[in-house]
C-alpha cells in the first residue's frame, strides 16, 4: 500500500464547475500536507500548504484536511480551463511522498 | 530570482551508456532532492540532500544509480549503465531544511529516453 493515495482520473468537467481532488494516506504521523499542480512539461509548483486538521482558503482553492479519517482534499470553485493540469497532494515526516496525482480537464 | 536549474533538458541515449543529469538549487537553499516521475509509479524520491550530506538514499532503485553534491549550488545524478526501464522524468527540487514542511521548489526536468 502506498502512504499517499489519489484516483489518477482523469477528471474532465466544464468551466465554471466545482472541482473536488481528493486523497487518502496511510501514515499517522504525517503533520503537513501539500497540493502541488503540473502543468505538461513542467515541474510541480506548490499550490496550497496546510498544517494538521482543517481548511485553508485561497481565492478559488480550497484544502482540507481531516486526520481522524486521513483524507486530503482540494476544492477549486468557478473552475477555469487554465486549471487543467495535473493535482497532486503530497504529506511528509522527514521526507515528502507524493500521491500518483491527478489529471484535471476544464473544457470551455 | 532563478528557480532550480536543470540540465539537460532532453536526453537520449542508448542502452548501457553513462547518463549524468545536473542540478542547480536555488540560492540559500541548502535541501536538495531527485525525484523520478513515471505514468506508473507517479513521483517518486530518490535521494536527498541537507548542507550537501546525503540524507536519505533509499528510494535510488541500485547501484548503477548514484548522486552527489560537492557544493551548495550543484548536483549531479549518474546512471551507469543506463537502462531501457530507466526512461524516465527526472526532477530536481530544493527547499530551506529548516522548513519542517518542505515546501520544495521543482525544475523543469530531465525527459530521459533510454534506447
Amino acid at each position: 500500500q502506498k502512504e499517499v493515495e489519489q484516483d489518477p482520473g482523469p477528471l474532465s468537467v466544464p468551466e465554471g464547475a466545482i472541482v473536488s481532488l481528493n486523497c487518502t494516506y496511510s501514515n499517522s504521523a504525517f503533520q503537513y500536507f501539500m497540493w502541488y499542480r503540473q502543468y505538461s512539461r513542467k515541474g510541480p509548483e506548490l499550490l496550497m500548504y496546510t498544517y494538521s486538521s482543517g481548511n485553508k482558503e485561497d481565492g478559488r482553492f480550497t484544502a482540507q484536511v481531516d486526520k481522524s479519517s486521513k483524507y486530503i482534499s482540494l476544492f477549486i470553485r468557478d473552475s477555469q480551463p487554465s486549471d487543467s493540469a495535473t493535482y497532486l497532494c503530497a504529506s511528509n515526516t522527514g521526507k515528502l511522498i507524493f500521491g500518483q496525482g491527478t489529471t484535471l480537464q476544464v473544457k470551455p | 530570482d532563478a528557480g532550480v536549474i536543470q540540465s539537460p533538458r532532453h536526453e537520449v541515449t542508448e542502452m548501457g551508456q553513462e547518463v549524468t543529469l545536473r542540478c542547480k538549487p536555488i540560492s540559500g537553499h541548502n535541501s536538495l532532492f531527485w525525484y523520478r516521475q513515471t505514468m506508473m509509479r507517479g513521483l517518486e524520491l530518490l535521494i536527498y540532500f541537507n548542507n550537501n550530506v546525503p540524507i536519505d538514499d533509499s528510494g535510488m532503485p541500485e547501484d548503477r544509480f548514484s548522486a552527489k553534491m560537492p557544493n551548495a549550488s550543484f548536483s549531479t545524478l549518474k546512471i551507469q549503465p543506463s537502462e531501457p526501464r530507466d526512461s524516465a522524468v527526472y526532477f530536481c527540487a530544493s527547499s530551506l531544511a529548516r522548513d519542517r514542511g518542505q515546501k520544495l521548489f521543482f525544475g523543469s526536468g530531465t525527459q530521459l529516453s533510454v534506447l
